[in-house]
Order: structure tokens, then C-alpha cells, then sequence
């Protein structure tokens, strides 16, 4: 039990483009998504922290306007990533919460590595 | 405010032999604390947690982890290596009281020599 589908794995695209990516909790419902951005031989960098219903909660210094995160539902949310550049490039991960599991652990999805020409 | 130290960037060991993965927490009130190991190019696994009880916690693939409430530490631990245990890992914790974002180490790359 407890897993999260995230989609694209992998994307490649010009600059400028926007790139969404999905991240769904498929038997469990997710009060709360993380969004994760992780650099080679790095830690993970929390980006946000969106709650379903409500606006994200943005970590210092992460754009807001740059990086859309939308949690329609219990069960998705996405991270667009608008116009992006080649500096966006990187691997974003994202985790699911449920509903009163402050004990438990985080369930991450597997990761899309996102390129930028 | 709560944080995690991983004081090695990689851990070697050979094969069979016992292994050590080191974490140091600081929180405020009890913490939750977590293990987690990232294969390359995918998410992270969990692979245990404390959270009361006894100090001594075992988890997946063999690992085990100890809580150390006076030396503020929840060591990964196991009897003995596999190359396949190869990855990153990563301690993560957060206040029973407080804030439910937990907070990440830095992570340890483990490399187990054949």
C-alpha cells in the first residue's frame, strides 16, 4: 500500500516551454504533497508544501509564479514549471502525507528528471 | 527549529561486513525520526522509524536503527553488507509537537565493495 505515481519519469524540452508534472497517491488519500527539487550527489531542497483545497506554502526563495503547484484533490497534485530554462533542469521529486499521520512516513514518488536545451 | 547532521558523505564497507550510517538530530519536544534510501534515479524508500517504544528499531532489507535520546542520535545500522545496499540514504525528523514538515539530512552515499 501507501504509493505515489509520479509522471513524466523523464522530459526534455526547449527553453521556454512549461512542463507540468503529476504526482497521484493511488490507495491512500494525501492531505498533504511536498514538492522536492534534488541536484546531483545533493540533499533534497523542500520547493513548497501544498495542502488539498488551499495554496501552496513556498520555501524562501522559491518563485512562487515559476514553479505553480495546484492540489485539486486528495488523491493529485501538480508542479508546473512555466517557461522553463536550462537552470530549472534537475530532478523533482515529489512525497504524500495522509490525513492525521504525523507519526508516519512520507510516501515518494519515483522522481521525473527534467531537462531543459 | 529542528535539524539533522549527517556527518559522512559516504560510508565504504566490504561486503558481509557490518555497517554503520551516522545521524545526529536537534528538535524541540519528542522526536519522530526516519530513514529513508534513494536508488539512483528514483524516489526514496522508507525503511524505518522511531517514534516511542523501544530504542532498538528494525526495518526493511535487514537495516536496523538505534535511538540514542542522550547522545541525540538514530544510527542506521547492519549486521552485514550487500552490494546492493549501494545508495543514499537519508535520516529525516520532525517534532512530535510541532511542525509536520520534517527535516532532511544531507545524506550519506553508502558503497559496499564486493
Amino acid at each position: 500500500g501507501a504509493v505515489v505515481s509520479q509522471h513524466p519519469s523523464w522530459v526534455i524540452c526547449k527553453s521556454g516551454t512549461s512542463v507540468k508534472i503529476e504526482c497521484r497517491s493511488l490507495d491512500f488519500q494525501a492531505t498533504t504533497m511536498f514538492w522536492y527539487r534534488q541536484f546531483p550527489k545533493q540533499s533534497l531542497m523542500l520547493m513548497a508544501t501544498s495542502n488539498e483545497g488551499s495554496k501552496a506554502t513556498y520555501e524562501q526563495g522559491v518563485e512562487k509564479d515559476k514553479f505553480l503547484i495546484n492540489h485539486a484533490s486528495l488523491t493529485l497534485s501538480t508542479l508546473t514549471v512555466t517557461s522553463a530554462h536550462p537552470e530549472d533542469s534537475s530532478f523533482y521529486i515529489c512525497s504524500a502525507q495522509s490525513t492525521g499521520s504525523g507519526n508516519q512516513p512520507q510516501h515518494f514518488g519515483d522522481g521525473t528528471r527534467l531537462s531543459i536545451l | 527549529a529542528q535539524s539533522v547532521a549527517q556527518p559522512e558523505d559516504q560510508v565504504n564497507v566490504a561486503e558481509g561486513n557490518p555497517l554503520t550510517v551516522k545521524c545526529t538530530y536537534s528538535v524541540s519536544g519528542n522526536p519522530y525520526l526516519f530513514w529513508y534510501v534513494q536508488y539512483p534515479n528514483r524516489g526514496l524508500q522508507f525503511l524505518l522509524k522511531y517514534i516511542t517504544g523501544d530504542n532498538l528499531v528494525k526495518g526493511s532489507y535487514g537495516f536496523e536503527a538505534e535511538f540514542n535520546k542522550s547522545q541525540t542520535s538514530f544510527h542506521l545500522k547492519k549486521p552485514s553488507a550487500l552490494v546492493s545496499d549501494s545508495a543514499l540514504y537519508f535520516c529525516a525528523v520532525r517534532s512530535s509537537g510541532g511542525s509536520y514538515i520534517p527535516t532532511f539530512g544531507r545524506g550519506t552515499s553508502l558503497i559496499v565493495h564486493p
